[in-house]
């Protein structure tokens, strides 16, 4: 069963802490984003990696920090300098040859 | 600068109708143009997607119209059903790399 699986689907956060998102695929796809969801606004890219331990900032990139050690795992830490983290995070992976986007399920963060 | 601007922001029809959204780009590198289906709480899942040689696309009950010129694309969705409710959002992207993404319509179906 392919796909792209994030976790946790929750996470609560007090001020002040470092929090770590999972991502993770199974489609031996080369491509990962990570894309920050408020409503009203759309999807905004933080970070993308076209490549095993490269990656490149997007538009939102400021308090946040990836990681991309293996081709299946792309995970995003959002840091105490992230001013207003609470928002739906999401990741991609993409297939290089359709350019097919396609979704994990999300992972709602709450800082208390 | 919104790279894809994406209207209504909010659209109710009757079920059976043909709910149309509209975007709009400016750079002319774009070549790929996926369109989104998202429920609340998940994750959004491609719809259907066209690329710049084409005008038109149909997939299901789903159409995408392409104007290369005016540098516009559009969803239709046929025969409308309160299934089809969700937030709909249009992207484009160059060469597959970096992908740009409207802000979303939120598409009401009345049975």
């Amino acid at each position: 069963d392919g796909g792209i699986t994030q976790s946790p689907k929750y996470l609560f956060r007090k001020e002040g802490q470092n929090v770590t998102l999972s991502c993770e695929q199974n489609l031996n796809h080369d491509a990962m984003y990570w894309y920050r969801q408020d409503p009203g606004q759309g999807l905004r890219l933080i970070y993308y990696s076209q490549i095993v331990n490269d990656f490149q900032k997007g538009d939102i990139a400021e308090g946040y920090s990836v990681s991309r050690e293996k081709k299946e795992s792309f995970p995003l830490t959002v840091t105490s300098a992230q001013k207003n983290p609470t928002a739906f995070y999401l990741c991609a992976s993409r297939n290089g040859y359709t350019d097919t986007q396609y979704f994990g399920p999300g992972t709602r963060l709450t800082v208390l | 600068q919104q790279q894809v601007k994406q209207s209504p922001q909010s659209l109710i029809v009757q079920k059976g109708g043909i709910p149309i959204i509209n975007c709009a780009y400016e750079n002319t590198a774009f070549d790929y143009f996926p369109w989104y289906q998202q429920f609340p709480g998940k994750g959004p899942a491609l719809l259907i997607a066209i690329r710049p040689d084409v005008s038109e696309k149909k997939e299901g009950r789903f159409t995408i119209s392409f104007n290369k010129s005016a540098k516009q694309f559009s969803l239709h969705i046929m025969d409308s059903q309160p299934g089809d409710s969700a937030t709909y959002f249009c992207a484009a992207s160059t060469a597959g790399n970096q992908f740009y993404f409207g802000t979303g319509t939120s598409l009401t179906v009345i049975p």
